[in-house]
C-alpha cells in the first residue's frame, strides 16, 4: 500500500477539454508533489505544493494548475488538453524538508484524443 | 538546474547474473540521490537513498548503490539478479537543503530472464 491515493485511474478526453486529477496524501504528509511520466520517459516534475500555496514549479506551461487544500489533499488540473498531454500522472508527497522520503501514488493514466 | 543520465536503457541478463546500472548527475552543490524501481503495473517505489556519510549505501531486495562523488556518480548494484527483479529503474536526484524538486532519469528496463 503507496499511502498516496489517486484518482481516477484512467481517463479518457478529448482535445480541448479540461481534466482534473485527484490527491490524497499519505497520512501525516504535508507536501504534495505532481510529476507527468510520458511513454518511455522518466517522471518530470510539475510543481510543488506546501501550505495550500505553489512552492516551485517545473518547465510546464500555464494551462497546468493546482491546489491544495487545508487537509492537504490536492488537485492538478490541466486545460485546453493537447494529444502530448497523455501521459501517466503521478501525485507524490513527503513531509518536511528536502531529504524525507517521497512517496509515490499509482497514477492517473490519461489520454487525450 | 540539475540532470540525470542514465546509460542503459534496456538490459537483459539471465538469472544468477550480475547487475550494474549507471547513472551520473549534473548539479553544482550537494546532491541528495536515489533509486527508484517501478514493476510492471505497479507504482514507483525507492529501493535506496544518499543523503550524506558512508558512500556505499544498501537497499531493500539486496540491491546496492555507491556515490562516486568525484564522478558524480551513483551505479546501482545487485551481485545476483532474480526473475523477480523485472522492472524499470529510475535514478533521481534532489539539491540537499532544498525543497523536493526530483529529476528523475530516463529510466532502465531490466528484464531477468529464467
Amino acid at each position: 500500500d503507496a499511502g498516496v491515493t489517486q484518482s481516477p485511474t484512467h481517463l479518457i478526453k478529448t482535445r480541448g477539454q479540461q481534466v482534473t486529477l485527484r490527491c490524497s496524501p499519505k497520512s501525516g504528509h504535508d507536501t504534495v508533489s505532481w510529476y507527468q511520466q510520458a511513454l518511455g520517459q522518466g517522471p518530470q516534475f510539475i510543481f510543488q505544493y506546501y501550505e495550500e500555496e505553489e512552492r516551485q514549479r517545473g518547465n510546464f506551461p500555464d494551462r497546468f494548475s493546482g491546489h491544495q487544500f487545508p487537509n492537504y489533499s490536492s488537485e492538478l488540473n490541466v486545460n485546453a488538453l493537447l494529444l502530448g498531454d497523455s501521459a501517466l500522472y503521478l501525485c507524490a508527497s513527503s513531509s518536511g524538508q528536502s531529504g524525507n522520503t517521497i512517496y509515490f501514488g499509482e497514477g492517473s493514466w490519461l489520454t487525450v484524443v | 538546474a540539475q540532470s540525470v543520465s542514465q546509460h542503459n536503457h534496456h538490459v537483459i541478463l539471465s538469472e544468477a547474473a550480475s547487475l550494474e546500472l549507471g547513472c551520473n548527475y549534473s548539479y553544482g552543490g550537494t546532491v541528495n540521490l536515489f533509486w527508484y524501481v517501478q514493476y510492471p503495473g505497479q507504482h514507483l517505489q525507492l529501493l535506496l537513498k544518499y543523503f550524506s556519510g558512508d558512500p556505499l549505501v544498501k537497499g531493500i531486495k539486496g540491491f546496492e548503490a555507491e556515490f562516486i562523488k568525484s564522478k558524480f556518480s551513483f551505479n546501482l548494484r545487485k551481485p545476483s539478479v532474480q526473475w523477480s527483479d523485472t522492472a524499470e529503474y529510475f535514478c533521481a536526484v534532489n539539491p540537499s537543503g532544498g525543497y523536493q524538486k526530483v529529476t528523475f532519469g530516463i529510466g532502465t528496463k531490466l528484464q531477468v530472464i529464467p
